[in-house]
């Protein structure tokens, strides 16, 4: 069955960085594009960008534009998301999530929690 | 950037009873719109793509309809599992947007 296993929580001073790690089984991993989508408390969930496992390419909003990476190890099945200069407002769970082949958003992880806190 | 807007934000209803869920894109967004449900301290899971196609798995009871700007979820019966918090999101553009989120209470 189709999974994505995420790493475990963080807890960051603001003005570092973070790196997530999404290893996915059960597909071929680079077939599917992943999309990196966050939620903060008692928000609805924000989609960050994607990134196609297969030739390595990227899409990501703007508002993370110049602060976030995302990267991918075929070799493992695996994908990265590194985000940059953490404010206290990037405090949330950060999913990595595949895209299906009718564009909608089919398996999530199981979520990583990012606290930024002095 | 697309703007999704979910009514209401709060539906009370009992267990076998309809519910109707709104989502309003600022643009057309085609028939490129989701739905998710989600449970408190779980992933959103995917119910319905392509406006109006359900997702793997998912029970009849869960239907979508709309194009273009409207679009609406419905539960036709709610059972006891169902209530939960109801997000759309489109993938017509980018970036791919989400709504705020309906909750479906128990009344």
């Amino acid at each position: 069955q189709v999974q994505l296993v995420q790493s475990g929580a963080e807890v960051k001073k603001p003005g570092a960085s973070v790196r997530v790690s999404c290893e996915a089984s059960g597909y071929s991993f680079s077939g599917y594009y992943v999309h990196w989508v966050r939620q903060a408390p008692g928000q609805g969930p924000e989609w960050m960008g994607w990134i196609n496992p297969d030739r390595g390419g990227t899409n990501y909003a703007q508002k993370f534009q110049g602060r976030v990476t995302m990267t991918r190890d075929p070799s493992i099945s695996t994908a990265y998301m590194e985000l940059a200069r953490l404010r206290s407002d990037d405090t949330a769970v950060y999913y990595c999530v595949r895209e299906s082949r009718t564009w909608a958003l089919d398996y999530w992880g199981q979520g990583t929690l990012v606290t930024v806190s002095s | 950037e697309i703007v999704l807007t979910q009514s209401p934000g709060t539906l009370s209803l009992s267990p076998g009873e309809r519910a109707t869920l709104s989502c309003r894109a600022s643009q057309s967004v085609s028939s490129y719109l989701a739905w998710y449900q989600q449970k408190p301290g779980q992933a959103p899971r995917l119910l319905i793509y392509g406006a109006s196609s359900r997702a793997t798995g998912i029970p009849d009871r869960f239907s979508g309809s709309g194009s273009g700007t409207d679009f609406t979820l419905t539960i036709s019966r709610l059972e006891p599992e169902d209530f939960a918090v109801y997000y759309c999101q489109q993938y017509g553009s980018s970036p791919r947007t989400f709504g705020q989120g309906t909750k479906v209470e128990i009344k």
